[in-house]
């Protein structure tokens, strides 16, 4: 079974600084996805980003990007120019390769913004 | 259309109570996710359907636990005498059906927190 290991609780970070949330995972599966989910208090669950594990390019979106070590099984978040609307939990998420559908989820960091 | 509704968004239930959580998927979306999120823990997979086909329930935790998907749409979560370990935040999520090679995304509702007394 695959398991994704998040073992920062908690990190905190000044505003405009740049903060990197660590992941990793365990699976026997060559093909697969990863993504980064943030929750922020309302309970909304929404996409940050997502790596194919078949890529060796680095997913970026905006302020956020990925370091995907593949080798390492290490998938980690970065948060670059951090703002205030970016408090909230974030979760790594697993998915396997196409016919296993569900998504196998970390515990969580939760992140706080310095003023 | 919208996004993924769950309601109630409350529920207070006594122990031994049966609950009916709904879940209304974003329109044309073919799955459908079920979740358990214990109190600061992850969301943990229950079960999924592909349109009325539950094909995944490996994730029910019991036999309490109870899914259904009659018409390819909505979808309600059933607990049977619940007890308070079943206390947590229930998320529905959909998604389009995945085609190979292509990423796809789990939308997320706000989710159901139940609490058993």
């Amino acid at each position: 079974a695959q398991t994704v290991t998040q073992s920062q609780p908690e990190m905190s970070v000044q505003e405009a600084e740049t903060v990197t949330l660590s992941c990793t995972y365990d699976t026997s599966e060559s093909d697969y996805y990863l993504f980064w989910y943030k929750q922020p208090p309302s309970r909304q669950m929404i996409l940050v980003i997502r790596q194919e594990a078949y890529k060796q390019q680095n997913a970026t979106e905006n302020r956020f990007s990925v370091n995907f070590q593949k080798a390492a099984k290490s998938f980690s978040l970065k948060i670059s120019d951090s703002q205030l609307g970016d408090a909230a939990m974030y979760f790594c998420a697993y998915k396997g390769d196409f016919g296993n559908e569900k998504l196998t989820f970390g515990t969580g960091t939760r992140l706080t913004i310095i003023p | 259309g919208a996004g993924v509704s769950q309601s109630p968004r409350y529920k207070v239930a006594k122990r031994g109570q049966d609950v009916a959580l709904r879940c209304d998927p974003i329109s044309g979306h073919v799955s459908l996710f079920w979740y358990q999120q214990a109190l600061g823990q992850g969301p943990e997979f229950l079960t999924y359907f592909q349109n009325e086909a539950q094909l995944d329930k490996s994730g029910l935790p019991s036999d309490r636990f109870f899914a259904e998907r009659p018409e390819g749409s909505v979808s309600t979560l059933k607990i049977q005498r619940t007890q308070q370990e079943d206390s947590a935040v229930y998320l529905c999520a959909s998604s389009n059906r995945l085609r190979t090679g292509i990423v796809y995304e789990q939308y997320f509702g706000p989710g159901t927190r139940l609490t058993v007394t």
